[in-house]
């Protein structure tokens, strides 16, 4: 069964500190995709990035960045030089690509990350 | 714009009185999902449709019913509502139940019982 676990429930960093959020996954599918959103304050959920499992580049998007490694199924994500506008919730979540039947994202419990001025 | 919308956006209730959370995709997509978020749970998945006339259970259905008469719109019915549906509710929605397609979110839809 799929299940993804954030193990850290809440950071506090002070502005400009860089910061990790650790996402470790359980699969059994050699093919699946993994994402990270993010939840700011007033609810929505923010489409970060997708990633299948074929594709173990990290990749780097601004401040953001993101390291997969299969060989330890995680899937963590980097803030660099953090501002406050990045306090907000952040979910990683797993699905497996096909399968007979529902296909359910899978989330993990969030990590709710707070930037101090 | 691609877009899913829900409505209503906030609502307090209570107990017991029926009511509908509407979901409606404009991007002609088959795959559809209701999910509920709780603090420490994270999201978890209600109910989900496959195309029109096509739903089932998710993880967390009880209390809820779905339907899908159009490809457009899939509404959530809570028939008798209790505290333990107080929760935040998002629609989804996506090409096909391939999640290599790009998944799209309501804006969530905040639900008090009391």
């Amino acid at each position: 069964a799929q299940k993804v676990t954030q193990a850290q429930t809440e950071i506090s960093v002070v502005e400009k500190e860089d910061v990790t959020l650790d996402c470790v996954y359980e699969t059994r599918d050699t093919t699946y995709y993994l994402f990270w959103y993010k939840q700011p304050p007033s609810g929505e959920l923010v489409f970060l990035i997708r990633r299948n499992s074929f594709d173990e580049q990290n990749e780097i998007s601004g401040r953001y960045s993101w390291n997969f490694q299969k060989s330890t199924s995680s899937f963590n994500f980097t803030i660099t030089a953090s501002q406050v506008v990045d306090s907000a919730v952040y979910f990683c979540a797993l699905s497996e690509a096909l399968n007979s039947g529902n296909t359910p994202l899978v989330f993990g419990k969030g990590t709710r990350l707070s930037v101090i001025a | 714009e691609a877009q899913v919308t829900q409505n209503p956006r906030y609502l307090i209730t209570v107990t017991g009185k029926k009511l509908t959370v509407t979901c409606s995709q404009n991007m002609n997509h088959e795959y559809m999902s209701w999910y509920r978020q709780d603090p420490g749970l994270g999201l978890r998945q209600i109910y989900y449709s496959m195309n029109v006339e096509v739903t089932d259970k998710g993880d967390v259905p009880e209390g809820y019913k779905v339907s899908r008469k159009e490809k457009r719109n899939f509404p959530l019915i809570l028939e008798s509502p209790s505290p333990n549906q107080t929760s935040l509710y998002f629609c989804a929605s996506s090409l096909s139940r391939d999640w290599g397609n790009t998944i799209y979110f309501g804006e969530g839809s905040w639900l008090t019982v009391v």
